[in-house]
């Protein structure tokens, strides 16, 4: 049967100010990890991916570093706008799981003038 | 433009009624999504379909049905066996890895 989820926990930052938003993946055999950004009513956008035999990429003002170590993904968004408020999801996905995407559970970003 | 549309964008369903999410897409995809949302939850997989006339059920298929008979084309029934059916649903394609969404359909059953 259908599980009741946990509500989305919440970052607040100021505006200008450096954003950084950490996702924990499950397997470790994964070997794509990617971030999606969901406005209120809207279907989630892809913000920028990470192949496994890296452990950083950057794109415009946003930086995804990989820790296969620990298991640890995170998001950093340069320079926080207004615009950026959003919940934002990490996705994993590998050989091993037919290639579906496994969601984390998404982060909820406020940003205050 | 290429893209997947889903509509409509807003649906009302009476009790007991099965109703028919439509989702389309342009982008030559092979695979192709169905995610339910609830307020302040994650995605939860429905169906997927990985080729036509094939698919598979994801982690909440209960009380929901699909088809694939077109490369383009995964439509989304919602049956009277579903005892919680309003949510938010999405569809998605893809070629490999990345998964594009369409803008959704909210689901109400009044």
């Amino acid at each position: 049967g259908e599980s009741v989820g946990l509500h989305l926990p919440t970052l607040s930052v100021q505006e200008g100010d450096n954003s950084i938003i950490n996702c924990a993946y499950s397997n470790s055999a994964s070997d794509y990890f990617i971030w999606y950004k969901q406005e209120s009513g809207k279907g989630p956008q892809f913000i920028i991916d990470i192949r496994s035999n890296m452990d950083k990429r950057q794109g415009q003002r946003v930086t995804v570093l990989l820790n296969k170590t620990v298991k640890h993904l995170s998001l950093q968004i340069a320079a926080t706008q207004p615009g950026d408020s959003a919940v934002y999801f990490c996705a994993e996905t590998g050989a091993g799981n037919n290639r579906k995407l496994i969601w984390g559970l998404g982060t909820s970003l406020a940003v205050n003038p | 433009d290429g893209g997947i549309t889903q509509s409509p964008k807003y649906l009302f369903r009476k009790e007991g009624q099965n109703v028919t999410l439509s989702c389309e897409q342009n982008l030559n995809h092979d695979a192709m999504y169905w995610y339910r949302q609830d307020p302040g939850q994650g995605l939860r997989l429905i169906y997927y379909s990985q080729i036509v006339n094939d698919f598979q059920k994801g982690d909440i298929a209960e009380g929901y049905s699909v088809s694939r008979e077109k490369k383009e084309s995964f439509p989304l029934t919602v049956t009277s066996a579903q005892k919680n059916p309003t949510a938010f649903y999405l569809c998605a394609s893809s070629s490999i890895d990345e998964q594009f969404f369409g803008p959704g359909t909210r689901l109400t059953v009044l």
